[in-house]
């Protein structure tokens, strides 16, 4: 069974602080992807990365940036919190290339930050 | 740029009823089209995909319905359970994007006992 695993599922942290949230795939995907989701805006993306040490901005990277030091591992860095980063961090991954079949992406369960 | 929308924010529905969720998207080159089950405080579930060389597929109970001539996608329930109660997203990706899915904002949908 595939399993996108967010280390976090909820977190306060104060405005200024540094704060790491974690991913893991084990289905050994080239992509891997940080979301942040927000009522009334949906799904934005943060950063993704298509191979270790590899990153590429996404619609809003301000703010973030991000680690991939190994294939199975994507992790999310904010340098120093604040309150308008309160949300919920979805972290995801997918083949590099789609196959005939289709090509899903799958997602963890979320983690819940809250900066204060 | 491109959007993938969601016409209805909210649906509900009576449990055991068929349900309809639409979706809109406005680029033409969007060839691959996936449906996710967000549940209350969880990430998203894939459901069902499509290709756009296909106009129908079906799953457990849903069924996955694409227009390309209208841009419109929509996802079929039947049978609607107390279950079923979530977000439903539409996301649609294109083979020279790198595998980048752009979502539409989703419904909710609420089953009625």
């Amino acid at each position: 069974d595939v399993k996108v695993t967010q280390s976090s599922r909820y977190l306060v942290k104060r405005t200024g602080e540094k704060v790491f949230l974690e991913c893991v795939q084990d289905m050994d995907h080239e992509n891997m992807f940080w979301y942040r989701q927000d009522p009334g805006l949906g799904l934005r993306l943060i950063y993704f990365s298509y191979d270790v040490k590899m990153k590429e901005k996404g619609d809003i990277p301000e703010g973030y940036s991000v680690s991939r030091e190994k294939k199975e591992r994507f992790s999310l860095i904010l340098e120093s919190a604040s309150t308008n980063q309160t949300s919920m961090y979805l972290c995801a991954s997918s083949l590099l290339y789609r196959g005939l079949s289709g090509n899903t992406i799958y997602f963890g369960e979320g983690s819940w930050l809250t900066v204060v | 740029g491109e959007s993938v929308g969601l016409h209805l924010p909210t649906l509900s529905v009576q449990e055991g009823d068929n349900s309809i969720i639409n979706c809109a998207y406005s680029n033409s080159a969007s060839d691959y089209f996936i449906w996710y089950k967000q549940e209350s405080g969880k990430g998203p579930q894939f459901i069902i995909d499509i290709r756009s060389n296909m106009d129908k597929r079906q799953g457990q109970r849903v069924t996955v319905l694409l227009n390309k001539t209208v841009k419109h996608l929509s996802l079929q329930i039947a049978a609607t359970q107390p279950g079923d109660s979530a977000v439903y997203f539409c996301a649609e990706t294109r083979n020279n994007a790198g595998n980048m899915l752009t979502f539409g904002g989703g419904t909710r949908l609420m089953v009625k006992p």
